[in-house]
């Protein structure tokens, strides 16, 4: 079945790069997405990527896709305090009619 | 513009009574989604709705959850007989249409006591 991983944690010094990692499973995905979500807060759409891409870059954010190997990641460069929050990776079921979402990964920015 | 808007933000409601959870899409959006957000099972899809096709409701957990959407545009999510493991922020999202980016709203936390 579809099904998306994420580790859990993530911690770095404010300043650093971040990288937080997602494998997937449907290949069918057009396109693969990041989150953001703050303490009580809604999911935020960070950035997505089309399925034929293998990079894309928004400021400090650049998304690599390794559609061989399903394997998504996104760089947070010169990471801030204000950064941290929960990240999900998320791909589009196979009807298209859902986000399948994996866990989330915490990130922690300390300074 | 104005994004995804949920009413109400938190609900606290006592086992077995009925709740109803409201969500105003993006305007323009013909698609739209409820999620469930709990700690145990992390993001759950729910129900999905396009247009004026039948909804897709493979993810509701059972048949004391409800949901429509009246005239394309606002959707009420009902439960019935609250339990408490119903307890979780559920989560709207709206998109141009099927496949598209989805846009959140901010959820709504369900308490049943």
């Amino acid at each position: 079945g579809e099904d998306v991983e994420q580790s859990l944690f993530l911690s770095v010094r404010e300043g650093d790069s971040s990288v937080i990692n997602c494998t997937y499973t449907d290949s069918s995905s057009t396109y693969l997405y990041w989150y953001k979500q703050e303490p009580g807060a809604g999911l935020q759409l960070l950035t997505y990527i089309f399925s034929n891409m293998d990079m894309k870059q928004d400021q400090r954010l650049t998304v690599l896709l390794n559609k061989k190997d399903k394997h998504l990641s996104l760089r947070i460069a010169d990471t801030q305090t204000g950064d941290s929050a929960i990240y999900f990776c998320a791909e589009n079921s196979q009807a298209g009619t859902a986000l399948i979402f994996g866990k989330g990964t915490t990130l922690s920015v300390s300074s | 513009g104005a994004g995804v808007s949920q009413s109400p933000s938190n609900k606290v409601t006592e086992k077995g009574k009925d709740v109803e959870l409201r969500c105003d899409p993006i305007s323009g959006h013909t698609a739209l989604y409820w999620y469930r957000q709990s700690l145990g099972q992390g993001l759950e899809f729910l129900i999905y709705f396009q247009g004026n096709s039948a909804p897709d409701k493979s993810g509701l957990p059972s048949d004391r959850f409800s949901a429509e959407r009246t005239g394309g545009s606002v959707s009420t999510l009902t439960i019935q007989r609250t339990q408490q493991e119903d307890s979780a922020v559920y989560l709207c999202a709206s998109s141009l249409k099927r496949g598209y980016e989805q846009y959140f709203g901010p959820g709504t936390r369900l308490t049943v006591t």
